[in-house]
């Protein structure tokens, strides 16, 4: 069964701090999503990385898939209260590409 | 922009009934999918659909689940014979020829009384 460990579980920052959410497996993912949930709603892609060592940027949000696939991170600059959910990671190792979702960061950023 | 629709969007139903939840997927995509969220816990991947075929499943997809795609157009789950323990925020995703981008809809809150 692979798992994908999320830290931290909960964070709780000021409206223009950086912050970093990490994402990490013993298994090697053949690409890996990251995805936004509202409570009640369904999960929204926000990207994929598919390439070890790559590097996706989404205007505020930068992403990074470990050189191994095994880890990828999601850096988000000049926090915002919009930026305010749940962040899920989730690996595919290939195959039927069933996701294997992570188990969450809490992100709840202030004014 | 295309989307993943579901309905209903909340189903309340009886232990030991059936329910079929309904999915319509991204028009042109090709692989279909089944997860489901308890309250408060990851979500879980439960069957993957391609080529109008089962191309894998979960434990928890059991002999009780039964997927099925009607049409060119709709993708079902009916649950034969409901449990309690099957009350949560079941969601369709769907990808394209990529596969594994895969794209949610809003969800169906099952709850079993």
């Amino acid at each position: 069964t692979q798992l994908l460990e999320q830290s931290p579980q909960f964070l709780s920052i000021q409206e223009g701090e950086n912050l970093t959410v990490y994402c990490n497996s013993s298994s090697v993912f053949s690409s890996l999503q990251w995805y936004r949930q509202e409570p009640g709603e369904g999960p929204v892609l926000l990207v994929t990385v598919v390439t070890g060592g790559e590097v996706k940027k989404l205007k505020r949000l930068t992403f990074q898939f470990g050189d191994a696939r095994k880890d990828s991170s999601l850096h988000i600059t000049a926090a915002q209260p919009g930026d305010t959910g749940l962040y899920l990671c989730a690996g595919d190792t290939g195959g039927g590409n069933k996701l294997t979702f992570g188990t969450g960061t809490q992100l709840k950023v202030e004014l | 922009e295309p989307e993943v629709t579901q309905t209903p969007s909340h189903q309340v139903t009886q232990m030991g009934q059936e329910v079929i939840l309904r999915c319509v997927p991204i028009s042109n995509h090709l692989y279909f999918y089944w997860y489901r969220q308890i309250l408060g816990q990851k979500v879980e991947f439960l069957v993957s659909f391609y080529n109008n075929e089962i191309s894998e499943k979960s434990e928890i997809f059991d002999d009780q689940f039964s997927v099925e795609r009607p049409d060119g157009s709709n993708f079902t789950l009916k649950i034969r014979s409901t449990k309690l323990e099957d009350s949560a925020m079941y969601f369709c995703a769907s990808g394209g020829a990529l596969g594994y981008e895969q794209y949610f809809g809003p969800g169906t809150r099952l709850t079993v009384t």
